[in-house]
């Protein structure tokens, strides 16, 4: 079946420092991407998306970018705070599925 | 708009007791579901409703855990008994429509502990 796999965590950063978070995902379709995230004692937020190949999705800093030649999806920001320290879900739809497959999860740390 | 409402945050319940997880999804969203997220497993879907009802239940994990969703504006999750491995976090979400436009909006979840 359809699957996302996201690098696994922790990751610890410190402040200001370029954040990179893998993602890839099964090469069925063309599926609409998400990038959640989950901060303590919290629901999961949408972070950003990108419905088809090439699109960037991006918000507060952070952007992913649609990469169908190499079926990723990245996370990426330039520049982390400590206020970024979360669990960053990669995520997609397929449309042959009506529900959102989700990946297991990133635990990021970033240190002051 | 206040979110999707959970209730309570936190409950904790002896083994063999009735749990009832309660969920208020935002006001015009066709689609809501339950998931479990704990350390092991991680985050897993129960059980999905459209326009409230039931579409796929795969993921309920036995015949103790149960959910209904009487009207468009509250649903509920039921373990009756409850055991020590229900312990988790358990998290409502609800969206407009099915597609690559729409991500779900979740609740802040209810945190399980059967003791």
């Amino acid at each position: 079946g359809n699957s996302v796999t996201q690098m696994e965590g922790p990751v610890t950063l410190s402040e200001e420092a370029f954040l990179t978070i893998n993602c890839t995902y099964t090469a069925t379709g063309y599926p609409s991407l998400f990038w959640y995230v989950q901060y303590p004692g919290e629901g999961l937020q949408l972070l950003l998306k990108a419905t088809k190949a090439d699109d960037k999705g991006s918000n507060k800093g952070f952007e992913a970018t649609y990469r169908k030649e190499t079926t990723s999806f990245h996370l990426e920001k330039g520049s982390v705070q400590v206020s970024d320290s979360a669990v960053y879900f990669c995520a997609a739809m397929y449309s042959s599925a009506s529900k959102i497959i989700f990946g297991s999860g990133t635990r990021l740390s970033i240190r002051p | 708009d206040a979110g999707v409402i959970q209730s309570p945050r936190h409950e904790v319940t002896e083994m063999g007791q009735e749990v009832t997880l309660r969920c208020k999804p935002i006001s015009g969203h066709d689609y809501l579901f339950w998931y479990r997220q704990t350390m092991m497993r991680g985050l897993e879907l129960l059980i999905y409703f459209n326009n409230n009802v039931p579409i796929d239940d795969s993921g309920m994990p036995e015949d103790r855990f149960s959910a209904k969703m009487p009207n468009a504006s509250f649903s509920t999750l039921k373990i009756q008994p409850s055991e020590p491995r229900d312990s988790a976090v358990y998290f409502c979400a609800s969206s407009l429509a099915l597609g690559g436009e729409y991500g779900y909006t979740f609740g802040s979840g209810t945190r399980l502990t059967v003791v």
